[in-house]
């Protein structure tokens, strides 16, 4: 069983939209999570993280986290193409331990 | 701040020859850095954990051998590439960690290693 799971996608939106991604961790025991951006040959840049049941807002960017449904997710609001990348999410079990999902390809169609 | 460099950030090299990646905490100082590999369209692959001052612990799967890792200090990491194959060829990113409590870790840029 995978540790994080993601869907791979491609996600397609018009711009402007929501973009909703999901990712669900199987350590029940898992305290931080943290979304990442990755555009094509650059490494990972960090969007946002977040520990506390409940949403988190940054911006076009909010954070959702339900540890009871082992459940993360990102939204993007008004989707620029600018958002177009491959975005990680990664979990940190215990001290400095990081499992990260496959990612999932967003398209912001203009 | 938490800015992380590595150096080369583009390397070609022949078959059998040796490849040594730096990475830096430029601003703080990381207790731990992490060594990912990543192929084409494919996610982060973690391949080995280093603490500074004690030996690295590899991921299953990893040739320790093959791939050497020092953490020297609390700043720098290195890993090499011994004989190196065009199986090897990937991109390598490491990460460093402060030692947060949400164990936040910060990447840097990567190095693309292409061997010949």
């Amino acid at each position: 069983q995978k540790e994080v799971e993601q869907n791979s996608g491609p996600l397609s939106v018009p711009e402007g939209a929501i973009a909703s991604l999901n990712c669900t961790y199987s350590d029940r025991g898992s305290q931080s999570f943290f979304w990442y951006r990755q555009y094509s040959g650059k490494s990972p840049e960090l969007i946002m993280f977040i520990y506390s049941n409940g949403d988190k807002e940054d911006g076009r960017f909010t954070a959702q986290l339900n540890k009871a449904s082992q459940y993360v997710s990102l939204l993007i609001r008004d989707s620029q193409p600018s958002d177009s990348a491959t975005y990680l999410c990664a979990v940190n079990p215990t001290g400095n331990q990081f499992y990260f999902g496959t990612g999932t390809s967003l398209t912001v169609i203009p | 701040g938490a800015v992380v460099s590595q150096h080369p950030s583009w390397v070609i090299c022949k078959s059998g020859t040796s490849v040594k990646i730096e990475c830096r905490s430029l601003d703080f100082q990381a207790t731990t850095m992490f060594w990912y590999r990543q192929f084409p369209k494919q996610s982060l692959m973690l391949m080995a954990t280093s603490n500074e001052g004690s030996k690295a612990t590899y991921e299953q799967g990893v040739e320790k051998d093959k791939f050497l890792i020092n953490h020297a200090s609390l700043t720098l990491s290195t890993l090499t590439v011994t004989s190196a194959h065009p199986e090897d060829s990937s991109f390598y990113i490491c990460s460093a960690s402060p030692g947060l409590a949400d164990g936040e870790q910060f990447f840097g840029p990567g190095t693309r290693l292409t061997v010949l």
